[in-house]
């Protein structure tokens, strides 16, 4: 079962783009990386996932290595907005359920 | 608006109580899944349920049940509750259960156990 490590915390400037980065260095050959972010108490918010490839949609880009043993999410230009709890997850079990780490706390700064 | 519906937003109840909290899925969602976030233990995954069966089990108390309906809904009893059991409990929804679909969260539920 894969796990995932983030760094704890880190800072953006307004408008630059945020990378933040996630190690899972006992990914299987058909396990997904997913990125959810959570912003105060609300409920998780799903970003993007992939496997293999590089992937891209109107939030954010996925940079997977070609190990597939870590991987980047990349904000392209942070606003105010996107400070928040960032989760990496490899989901695993019957389910595919997901198993929480402690996240990236994303600072945006103005 | 993750189209994930959960009630109630607000649950306060004493040590001992027994509450039902409800989560409504995506339509054509087949799979829920209910996690619990505390303060102490962050988000954790309690139970899956797929099409009405119990799929997976994660840290879930004894004192704490589930179920899935035909019409898909799901709820989450927990009883004999205790002052640790304040948290927010969110529930997903999913299409199956398959790694290559993502789980849609709704907004929550906070219990308070007074």
């Amino acid at each position: 079962d894969a796990k995932t490590t983030q760094p704890p915390s880190m800072d953006c400037a307004e408008g630059r783009a945020a990378n933040l980065p996630c190690n899972h260095s006992t990914i299987s050959g058909n396990e997904y990386v997913y990125w959810y972010r959570q912003i105060h108490s609300q409920g998780p918010q799903y970003i993007i996932h992939g496997l293999k490839n590089n992937e891209t949609n109107e939030m954010a880009s996925l940079i997977i290595t070609e190990d597939r043993k870590s991987s980047t999410l990349i904000l392209p230009h942070a606003t105010l907005r996107d400070t928040a709890v960032y989760y990496c997850i490899v989901p695993r079990g019957t389910g595919n359920q997901f198993y929480f780490g402690t996240g990236t706390s994303l600072t945006v700064i103005p | 608006d993750s189209g994930v519906t959960q009630t109630p937003k607000h649950l306060i109840t004493a040590t001992g109580q027994r509450v039902t909290l409800r989560c409504s899925p995506r339509s054509g969602d087949l799979s829920v899944y209910w996690y619990q976030q505390s303060l102490d233990q962050g988000l954790q995954f309690l139970i899956q349920y797929y099409n009405g069966e119990e799929r997976a089990k994660g840290n879930i108390l004894e004192r704490f049940s589930a179920q899935q309906f035909p019409d898909l809904h799901s709820e989450l009893n927990l009883s004999s509750l205790e002052l640790g059991d304040s948290a927010l409990y969110f529930c997903a929804s999913s299409a199956d259960y398959s790694s290559y679909n993502e789980q849609f969260f709704g907004p929550g539920t906070r219990l308070t156990v007074l």
